[in-house]
């Protein structure tokens, strides 16, 4: 079945040491979105990227970057994760990022810093 | 800016029984809104969406209903079943609301 995948499912770091969650695609879309959802809260968007166009949301620390490599994978960088950083970070994609489009979601990645 | 907020954090009711779960949102331009489930340890799923030109649209046995003049938009699921226990989110695009937790008793 085509879907979004994320790796791996709970991830610890240090605070302060730089950590990479991952997601890819089989369903060939051209956008893919990072949404960071801390506990009992709604996911709040990072950012996304239209096929190689990075598109970032005003508010989203410089801690926080984003690399595509190519159309299935996507990744997310934390520089420097603060104990604030602690969430679930969500991977999620759609075809051609019509406002009016459906979003298809991974299973997200629950980072935890010590 | 803009909002989506949610009047209730937590919703309980029977199995059996039509659940309502309410949004408010704040921005009058708003024209597409769409019900996420979220499952304990799982991404949202989409339920059903709905664009500003449609009072009412229907899946199954999911109702969404959308009142522009008070920026108000319901999901209602009929004969609710424990397996819809999760948190509803309503968005406005990429835009999520605070959630509602629905609690299906058997």
């Amino acid at each position: 079945d085509a879907m979004v995948i994320q790796n791996p499912r709970y991830q610890v770091t240090q605070f302060g040491k730089p950590v990479t969650l991952s997601c890819s695609q089989t369903l060939n879309h051209n956008v893919m979105y990072w949404y960071q959802q801390k506990s009992s809260q709604a996911p709040k968007l990072l950012f996304h990227y239209y096929d190689k166009d990075f598109n970032n949301e005003a508010d989203t620390p410089d801690n926080f970057q984003s690399r595509r490599p190519n159309t299935s994978f996507c990744f997310l960088d934390i520089r420097s994760p603060g104990l604030g950083d602690a969430a679930m970070y969500l991977c999620a994609t759609s075809r051609r990022g019509l406002p009016q489009e459906t979003q298809y979601f991974g299973p997200g990645t629950r980072l935890l810093v010590l | 800016g803009e909002s989506v907020g949610l009047h209730l954090p937590t919703l309980s009711v029977q199995e059996g029984d039509n659940s309502i779960i309410n949004c408010a949102y704040s921005n009058s331009a708003s024209d597409y809104f769409i019900w996420y489930k979220q499952e304990s340890g799982k991404g949202p799923q989409f339920i059903i969406d709905i664009r500003s030109n449609m009072d009412k649209r229907q899946g199954q046995r999911v109702t969404v209903l959308l009142n522009k003049t008070v920026k108000h938009l319901s999901l209602q699921i009929a004969a609710t079943q424990p397996g819809d226990s999760a948190v509803y989110f309503c968005a406005e695009k990429l835009v999520f609301g605070t959630g509602t937790r629905l609690l299906v008793s058997p």
